[in-house]
Formats: structure tokens, C-alpha cells, sequence
């Protein structure tokens, strides 16, 4: 059973980046995308971006070009999620999580269990 | 970029009752690649359709996709009192991989 299991809450000034990690476990890592999807409080699913880490480079929504980074260590089965330039706009839960076939950004299962993301001064 | 506009906002019902989703795009997916999922509060979201018809592993057979390129559906009949939730579509057709903004079921 594939498991993806996020890094813990953070707290971040304006102005400032964060680094979330997400870390599959249970099966197959390099073949599969790895999505970065966000949630503001009361507010819908925002896909941010991803990666498919047997194929390189990340694939990003223009919205966050510039401002997000996505990359993958597959030698331990992480991928990591930095967005800079914090904003209030910013706080949200961030939620990765792995497609549901190899090789290409397909429906997404399972989902990490989510990391809170608060931009506060 | 694939916009997708989920109705109703919000659609109340009771349990028992047939209940019915739409998710139009504004341009046509191809391959049907629509999925449907279901968020319940403080929670991930859970898949529940792909391939615009395709029950997800574990999932009843009460959930029921249909439709393809831009007018989709999700059925859900006999409605249980877990299933009280908001749904969402997302298309994985092209990038960015969109969601709609949601349909809040409520009793």
C-alpha cells in the first residue's frame, strides 16, 4: 500500500520561503508524478505544480512560476515543495500526492496528509 | 487553461435521496481524463472517479461518473449520511491540471 506522508506545520514571516517534504513509501517513486496541490482556509484545491522524477524537470502552473521550485531526491523517495516571497495569500494547507498511473500527471491517489502553511508577521 | 465550473455551489438533501453533480469544462477533455474526489472537513480529499466513469478501489457502487468532453456527472443514489461532504472535479488533460471549485452536499 503506497503511503505519502508530508512534513510537519510551519509558521513563516512575509518575505520569507518555505520547504515542505513529502515522502512516498510502499511503492514505486521515480515512475510516478508527484502534484502539489494547495487549500486556503473555506477555499477549493489549487494545483501548484509536479514532478515525475524519472523525467526531470518539474511542470508548474503559471500562476507560481517563478516562485515555486519542485524537485526530487530519489534516493530517498522525497520530493520537495519551496515557495518564496510569502505572502498572507500564501497561508493555506499544501497537500502533495502521487498519480494514480507511471509516467504521467493522471487522477491523483492516495493524497499526503496535508501540511499547514501559515504566513504571519 | 481548462476551466472548470462545478453546479450547484451547494445542493441539499437528505438521506435516501439521488443526488447529481455537474462539472462543465470550458473546452473539451480529451480521453475523458476527469476525476471526481470527495473532501470531508479536516480531511484530504479521497478519489473517487476517474476516467470520467471509473469507481476508485473501495469505493460503493452508489458513486456513478458519466459524460464526456465538456458536461460530466457525478450520481450519487441512496445517498448514506457519510456522504454529507464537498466534491470536486479536476481535469488531468492538459497542464494545469484544474479543479473545479467545488459542490458542497448538504442535509
Amino acid at each position: 500500500q503506497v503511503q505519502v506522508v508530508q512534513s510537519g506545520a510551519e509558521v513563516k514571516k512575509p518575505g520569507s520561503s518555505v520547504k515542505v517534504s513529502c515522502k512516498a513509501s510502499g511503492g514505486s517513486f521515480s515512475s510516478y508524478a508527484i502534484s502539489w496541490v494547495r487549500q486556503a482556509p473555506g477555499q477549493g484545491l489549487e494545483w501548484m505544480g509536479g514532478i515525475i522524477p524519472i523525467f526531470g524537470p518539474a511542470n508548474y502552473a503559471q500562476k507560481f512560476q517563478g516562485r515555486v521550485t519542485i524537485t526530487a531526491d530519489e534516493s530517498t523517495s522525497t520530493v520537495y515543495m519551496e515557495l518564496s516571497s510569502l505572502r498572507s495569500e500564501d497561508t493555506a494547507v499544501y497537500y502533495c500526492a502521487r498519480a494514480g498511473v507511471r509516467g504521467s500527471y493522471s487522477w491523483i491517489d492516495p493524497w499526503g496528509q496535508g501540511t499547514l502553511v501559515t504566513v504571519s508577521s | 487553461e481548462i476551466v472548470l465550473t462545478q453546479s450547484p455551489d451547494t445542493l441539499s438533501l437528505s438521506p435516501g435521496e439521488r443526488a447529481t453533480l455537474y462539472c462543465r469544462a470550458s473546452q473539451s477533455v480529451s480521453y475523458r481524463y476527469l476525476a471526481w474526489y470527495q473532501q470531508k472537513p479536516g480531511q484530504a480529499p479521497r478519489l473517487l472517479i476517474y476516467g470520467a466513469s471509473s469507481r476508485a478501489t473501495d469505493i460503493p457502487d452508489r458513486f456513478s461518473g458519466s459524460g464526456s468532453g465538456t458536461d460530466f456527472t457525478l450520481t450519487i443514489r441512496r445517498l448514506e449520511p457519510e456522504d454529507f461532504a464537498v466534491y470536486y472535479c479536476q481535469q488531468y488533460d492538459n497542464s494545469p491540471y484544474t479543479f473545479g471549485q467545488g459542490t458542497k452536499l448538504e442535509i
